[in-house]
């Protein structure tokens, strides 16, 4: 069955930093999916990833599949407090069944 | 912009007890999910549905488990003897189309508490 690690676990900065958070698969990924969750309520669909060394932004955050499709990246440029939550990356392992990493805590400071 | 609702927001539940979970997908989506959170582990995948059948489910979902769209908007998640593990954060999703690699829309969940 396919694994999705994720790291860090979870990370604090401080606002307006940097920050990029990364998910490691078992097996060669030919979906991945980011998503948000703010604590307690539901997923926030964020990016899709097909191909290897595809790239995708939406405002701040962008999120990139390596050329081997086995890892992806989430970057976020000059956080801001709106950006705290958990990121999750999500596989399609088939029959539209997703698989998730155990997600990232992000706490942006002020 | 269309949204995944989904209710009640929080269910608590005598050990023993059946409980239904609902949820309204978004309106032109073909296909629905149901996933679990319990608290400080991963979202794991419960079961997909298509055309009024059951696509694929996991272990997790044994015979206490059912789902069911009794009209044309209502998906329902049944557990029919509910055990203290059942305790978790529900999640319904439905996604547009038939194909791979479309991204599915995620309600914000119910919380079932079991006693």
């Amino acid at each position: 069955s396919q694994e999705l690690e994720q790291s860090p676990q979870s990370l604090i900065v401080q606002e307006g930093k940097n920050l990029t958070i990364n998910c490691t698969s078992s097996k060669t990924l030919y979906g991945l999916y980011w998503y948000k969750q703010k604590y307690g309520e539901g997923l926030i669909f964020l990016m899709m990833l097909q191909k290897g060394g595809e790239e995708k932004s939406h405002e701040k955050i962008t999120a990139k599949l390596d050329e081997k499709k086995q890892q992806s990246s989430l970057h976020i440029t000059a956080s801001q407090p709106s950006h705290a939550g958990i990121y999750l990356c999500g596989a399609d392992v088939g029959a539209q069944k997703l698989v998730f990493g155990q997600g990232t805590r992000l706490t942006i400071n002020p | 912009e269309p949204e995944v609702t989904q209710t009640p927001s929080h269910q608590v539940t005598q050990m023993g007890q059946e409980v239904i979970l609902r949820c309204v997908p978004i309106s032109n989506h073909l296909y629905f999910y149901w996933y679990r959170q319990i608290l400080g582990q991963k979202v794991e995948f419960l079961v997909s549905f298509y055309n009024n059948e059951i696509s694929e489910k996991s272990e997790i979902f044994d015979d206490q488990f059912s789902v069911e769209r009794p009209d044309g908007s209502n998906f329902t998640l049944k557990i029919r003897s509910t055990k203290l593990e059942d305790s978790a954060m529900y999640f319904c999703a439905s996604s547009e189309y038939l194909f791979r690699n479309q991204p599915q829309h995620f309600g914000d969940g119910t919380r079932l508490s079991i006693l």
